[in-house]
């Protein structure tokens, strides 16, 4: 499992596009990268996932690139519910038993 | 939202005493999880399962038991509990891609 090294916190004002980046540089071949959410009180909640280039969906963006050593987590448009913590996890969804999750950045969105 | 339970939600206890934290799923996962969460460690895996009777340790497996007799309930056993072992623990499930959290047991030993 890739090692990921990520800020431990941040602060961003609503209405702002925050991005959160993870190193992971000794990320392998069948490795994809995936962010949680989670909320206080609540277990993280699946957000995104990619190997390369860029992934979007309704929530946020992933970019990824050539190298894969890094990627970047990108929230449009942030709002109070946004705060949170974000984890990335880097790992073979295939083969990887398990899946271990580093401290997270915790995101302050403020008014 | 995934059909992941957790059992009980809130629990205080004694050293000493035996704890067991229940995990229920109803999607029928192969993968189940038993993580702990602290202030300042974020998310720790305890123990997993790959499925029925198939366990194996995470980074934090000292003093947990874990067993998986049937694909819908993994059980979390505290042999003896200690205060060290106050936290909140997550069960999660996956099928290769994505795991699904459950809401979490509050366990306090005292």
């Amino acid at each position: 499992l890739a090692k990921t090294t990520q800020p431990i916190s941040m602060d961003s004002y609503e209405g702002q596009e925050v991005n959160i980046t993870c190193s992971h540089n000794n990320i392998a071949t069948n490795d994809y990268i995936t962010w949680y959410q989670q909320f206080p009180s609540q277990g993280p909640r699946f957000i995104i996932q990619g190997y390369k280039t860029k992934v979007t969906n309704e929530v946020a963006s992933l970019f990824i690139p050539a190298d894969r050593k890094s990627s970047t987590l990108s929230l449009p448009r942030v709002s109070l519910s946004d705060t949170a913590v974000y984890y990335c996890l880097v790992g073979d969804v295939l083969q990887d038993d398990k899946i271990i999750f580093g401290k997270g950045t915790r995101l302050h969105i403020l008014p | 939202d995934a059909g992941i339970t957790q059992s009980p939600r809130h629990k205080v206890t004694e050293t000493g005493t035996p704890v067991t934290l229940r995990c229920h799923q109803t999607e029928n996962h192969r993968y189940m999880y038993w993580y702990r969460q602290d202030p300042g460690h974020g998310l720790r895996l305890i123990h997993y399962s790959y499925g029925v009777k198939d366990t194996d340790k995470g980074e934090v497996s000292d003093g947990y038991s874990v067993s998986r007799s049937k694909t819908e309930d993994f059980l979390l056993t505290l042999e003896s509990a200690t205060s060290s072992q106050t936290s909140v623990y997550f069960c999660a499930i996956s099928e290769y891609d994505t795991q699904y959290f459950g809401p979490g047991t509050r366990l306090t030993v005292l």
